[in-house]
């Protein structure tokens, strides 16, 4: 049984570039959630989809955006980088989209010289 | 603004004995509160939970206590072994509507265990 994976495993962007990270949920979880660490803090909700629609957004501007497939799985984008986006950016996925124990993936680490 | 917050950023105890790691959370809407253990080079890892119905739950090694009158979480870890050493990140998640699931998480306690 495949837990969440996630691809690109480490990138390196500059700034003003477009990423695009994707994430493949836990099989049978049809919940998606995206959360940035940055480098001695806690994850950050970025946003969180559900039937293939954003449910719910946290504290990040409209450069974050992201996307959901039939298959439930997910990609995120962010669009002209900034050195402050430089961060493990983690994937979660659960079963519905208000309970469940949260997995999470082993993250995308992206560095923008 | 409404956040959760750890008293203390690291931590060290001899091999054997036990932990406790605590957590202060101040939105008393919060009604699920999780903690999470992260490796280097890793994801977070679930650990335990608790409801805000319940004041303690126990799991293998592991008791997490929620005292909401005060507003504080703790995570006690029985005969702390070496491969316990990571990050210890409480979490809380916070009801803002119909269909939210947002988890807030703390800044991060560090455990190292020494031999």
């Amino acid at each position: 049984d495949a837990g969440v994976t996630q691809s690109p495993t480490h990138l390196i962007k500059t700034r003003g570039q477009q990423v695009t990270l994707r994430c493949s949920p836990k099989s049978g979880h049809d919940t998606v959630s995206w959360y940035q660490q940055a480098l001695g803090q806690g994850p950050q909700f970025i946003f969180q989809y559900y039937e293939e629609e954003e449910r719910q957004r946290g504290n990040f501007p409209d450069r974050f955006s992201g996307h959901q497939f039939p298959n439930y799985s997910s990609e995120l984008n962010v669009n002209a980088l900034l050195l402050g986006d430089s961060a493990l950016y983690l994937c979660a996925s659960r079963l519905g989209a208000n309970t469940g124990e949260l997995f999470f993936g082993e993250g995308s680490r992206l560095t923008v010289l | 603004g409404e956040s959760v917050g750890l008293h203390l950023p690291t931590l060290s105890v001899q091999e054997g004995d036990n932990s406790i790691i605590n957590c202060a959370y101040s939105n008393s809407a919060s009604d699920y509160f999780i903690w999470y253990k992260q490796e280097s080079g890793k994801g977070p890892q679930f650990i335990i939970d608790i409801r805000s119905n319940m004041d303690k739950r126990q799991g293998q090694r592991v008791t997490v206590l929620l005292n909401k009158t005060v507003k504080h979480l703790s995570l006690q870890i029985a005969a702390t072994q070496p491969g316990d050493s990571a990050v210890y990140f409480c979490a809380e998640n916070s009801h803002s509507g119909a269909g939210s699931y947002q988890l807030t998480f703390g800044k991060g306690t560090k455990l190292s265990v020494i031999p």
